[in-house]
C-alpha cells in the first residue's frame, strides 16, 4: 500500500497565522489527493479535493497544492473554528490511505 | 437531503462478530464509492474498505480476510461484516461517501465498536 508521511505531527499557532501542513506520498499519486478536517466528536470533513481544488462551502482561506509526491494544505489566516486534526487521504490506487495526522492547537 | 446513518456497533469479545450498517438517504449506495474508515481511541484516521459503484471491494491490509464489505441497492444500504474482531478494532467506525476524483464528500457521524472481554 501506498504510505502517506504527514508533517508536523501537531503545531501550535494564533489565530491569524499562516500554517502549512506537508503530506508526502511513498510513491507518485498524480493528484489523487484529499485534504480532512476533523473535530473532536464530529464526522470528518472534505476541505480539499484533487490536490487543489476547494470543496463547495469551505473557506477560501483554505487551499491545497502539489502533485506526484509532494502536497501541502494551507491555512491563509488561522481562524479559532480551524482548530482541529488535519488529515490527507491517498485515493490514487487500491488501499486508500490517510496520513497521520497533524493537530492544530492554540498557541 | 444526502444523509449516511451508522448502526450496528456495540461490545463484543475477541473473536466474535458484529456487522455494521450504514443506510443511505438522497443518494443511491450504488452510484458511489462507499467505504468504511476508522479511529482507534486516541489515533487518527484509517481507511477500511470500500465497495465501488461496479461493486469490486477492497480492504486495509488490517482487516483483509476477516471483513466484508456488501451494499443492498434496494435498502439503499451498505454493510460491513467483521469476524474474528480483535481488540485492536476497537474504533469508532464512519461510513463515508467518494466520488471519483472528489473523495468522501459525505460521512456519517460513526458507530463505536468495543472488543474487550
Amino acid at each position: 500500500a501506498i504510505q502517506m508521511t504527514q508533517s508536523p505531527a501537531s503545531l501550535s499557532a494564533s489565530v491569524g497565522d499562516r500554517v502549512t501542513i506537508t503530506c508526502r506520498a511513498s510513491q507518485g499519486i498524480r493528484n489523487d489527493l484529499g485534504w480532512y478536517q476533523h473535530k473532536s466528536g464530529k464526522a470528518p470533513r472534505l476541505l480539499i479535493y484533487g490536490a487543489t481544488r476547494l470543496q463547495d462551502g469551505v473557506p477560501s482561506r483554505f487551499s491545497g497544492s502539489g502533485s506526484g509526491t509532494e502536497f501541502t494544505l494551507t491555512i491563509s489566516s488561522l481562524q479559532p473554528e480551524d482548530f482541529a486534526t488535519y488529515y490527507c487521504l491517498q485515493d490514487y490506487t487500491y488501499q486508500w490511505t490517510f496520513g497521520q495526522g497533524t493537530k492544530v492547537e492554540i498557541k | 437531503e444526502v444523509q449516511l446513518v451508522e448502526s450496528g456497533g456495540g461490545l463484543v469479545q475477541p473473536g466474535g462478530s458484529l456487522r455494521l450498517s450504514c443506510a443511505a438517504s438522497g443518494f443511491g449506495v450504488s452510484t458511489k464509492y462507499m467505504n468504511w474508515v476508522r479511529q482507534a481511541p486516541g489515533k487518527g484516521l484509517e481507511w477500511v474498505s470500500i465497495i465501488y459503484s461496479g461493486g469490486i471491494t477492497d480492504y486495509a491490509d488490517a482487516v483483509k480476510g476477516r471483513f466484508s464489505i456488501s451494499r443492498d441497492n434496494s435498502d439503499n444500504a451498505v454493510y460491513l461484516q467483521m469476524n474474528s474482531l480483535r481488540a485492536e478494532d476497537t474504533a469508532l467506525y464512519y461510513c463515508a461517501r467518494a466520488t471519483y476524483g472528489v473523495g468522501m464528500d459525505v460521512w456519517g457521524q460513526g458507530t463505536a465498536v468495543t472488543v474487550s472481554s
